[in-house]
């Protein structure tokens, strides 16, 4: 079945360092892919989303391409703030199965310290 | 605003004893789902609803059950919660125009002792 694998964390940055979140994917048909964002205490907000291949989703300063070669997804920022502190969920649309319609992966967390 | 709000935000119970987790949205979207989020684990769905009167099962829905009687809410029951649905819940609503893009509430944690 379809499925999404993100990289484990904690992910630890300074201020400012470079951020890639991977995410991998397995799927049949053409997913869309999503990057979901959890803040402390918070629920879910939609982050970036690519519908297909080659499209690059970006908000905020994050970007991630979808690569139907390499059934990736990964999450990219040039410069994390403290802000950002926060849980990243991957996920892919699930049209075919049976009813759920988004597959996450099992989060990211990441910490920015200044 | 829009949003979605979930009542209540925190609950501690004990097993056997029957609640009830709202669940309401005021985007008059069609969709709405139940997510439990445990470590390591990730999200799973519990149940989803695609409209008035038309539910379905997700990927974990033993031991609870759901009603959408009216398109805005989307309760929750456990009618005889056990200590391992212990966990935090997410309610989630979409537009049928923009399925996969979800509206999450705050979150609920539950407790079952």
């Amino acid at each position: 079945g379809n499925s999404v694998t993100q990289m484990e964390g904690p992910v630890t940055l300074s201020e400012e360092a470079f951020l890639t979140i991977n995410c991998t994917y397995t799927a049949t048909g053409y997913p869309s892919l999503f990057w979901y964002v959890q803040y402390p205490g918070e629920g879910l907000q939609l982050l970036l989303k690519a519908t297909k291949a080659d499209d690059k989703g970006s908000n905020k300063g994050f970007e991630a391409t979808y690569r139907k070669e390499t059934t990736s997804f990964h999450l990219e920022k040039g410069s994390v703030q403290v802000s950002d502190s926060a849980v990243y969920f991957c996920a892919l649309s699930d049209p075919g199965g049976a009813g759920t319609a988004l597959i996450f992966g099992k989060g990211t967390t990441l910490s920015v310290s200044s | 605003e829009a949003q979605v709000t979930q009542n209540p935000r925190y609950l501690i119970t004990v097993t056997g004893k029957k609640l009830t987790v709202t669940c309401s949205q005021n985007m008059n979207h069609e969709y709405m789902s139940w997510y439990r989020q445990d470590p390591g684990l990730g999200l799973r769905q519990i149940y989803y609803s695609m409209n008035v009167e038309v539910t379905d099962k997700g990927d974990v829905p033993e031991g609870y059950k759901v009603s959408r009687k009216e398109k805005r809410n989307f309760p929750l029951i456990l009618e005889s919660p056990s200590p391992n649905q212990t966990s935090l819940y997410f309610c989630a609503s979409s537009s049928g125009r923009a399925f996969y893009e979800q509206y999450f509430g705050p979150g609920t944690r539950l407790t079952v002792t």
